[in-house]
């Protein structure tokens, strides 16, 4: 079935490290997306890549790294510069380069600070 | 600047009783697609519909339906004889300014007891 994958389902991050969160697709989308969830809040942008080796900052980047390397993966980094990194991170794909297709969803990792 | 509002932080209901989610907008587009998104438990975003600014008819697909008023910037979604099973947050969204990203609103979480 094809789908979005993200690993692991949970996360636990000590202080001072970096974590990275895995995001796979086999839709064959072109553009994929990280989101952070807090409680209460809507999704909030933090990087997004249209085409392999590409990327741009979303409204959150401060604290977050990612690689477009092929074009099934996007894995998020959170560095030690992220000073509150519990949520819930959420990757997404879509047909094409623009945000007028439907995203498709992962399952989502949650992130805890030991 | 685009925005998404859902003035519902949560609402209860009784199973089969009808319920209304709130979504109002602001965009400078003329032409604009409009998202909801189902939230379960779970935690993985389900798409539930995409409209375009151009097509203002209702759209009805068997206990869900939504109502676009562009001329009060609103998408609204009605659920007829709820469900347990439509216990989840559903978020509204359309696309940011530049195309390349969706804006959620902070979603509302409907609870549906039987």
């Amino acid at each position: 079935d094809g789908g979005i994958t993200q690993s692991p389902k949970y996360l636990f991050r000590k202080e001072g490290q970096n974590v990275t969160l895995s995001c796979e697709q086999n839709l064959n989308h072109d553009a994929m997306y990280w989101y952070r969830q807090d409680p209460g809040q809507g999704l909030r942008l933090i990087y997004y890549s249209q085409i392999v080796n590409d990327f741009q900052k979303g409204d959150i980047a401060e604290g977050y790294s990612v690689s477009r390397e092929k074009k099934e993966s996007f894995p998020l980094t959170v560095t030690s510069a992220q000073k509150n990194p519990t949520a819930f991170y959420l990757c997404a794909s879509s047909w094409g380069t623009g945000a007028n297709q439907p995203q498709h969803f992962g399952d989502g990792t949650r992130l805890s600070i030991l | 600047a685009q925005k998404v509002t859902q003035a519902q932080t949560e609402i209860s209901v009784v199973e089969k009783e009808d319920v209304t989610l709130d979504c109002v907008y602001e965009t400078r587009d003329t032409t604009y697609y409009l998202f909801w998104y189902k939230q379960p438990p779970s935690g993985e975003l389900v798409f539930l519909i995409r409209r375009n600014s151009f097509d203002e008819q209702n759209e009805i697909s068997g206990r869900y339906s939504w109502n676009f008023q562009k001329s009060t910037s609103s998408f609204n979604f009605t659920i007829t004889a709820s469900q347990v099973v439509d216990s989840a947050v559903y978020f509204c969204a359309l696309p940011n300014q530049a195309g390349t990203a969706l804006i959620f609103g902070k979603g509302t979480t409907l609870s549906v007891s039987s």
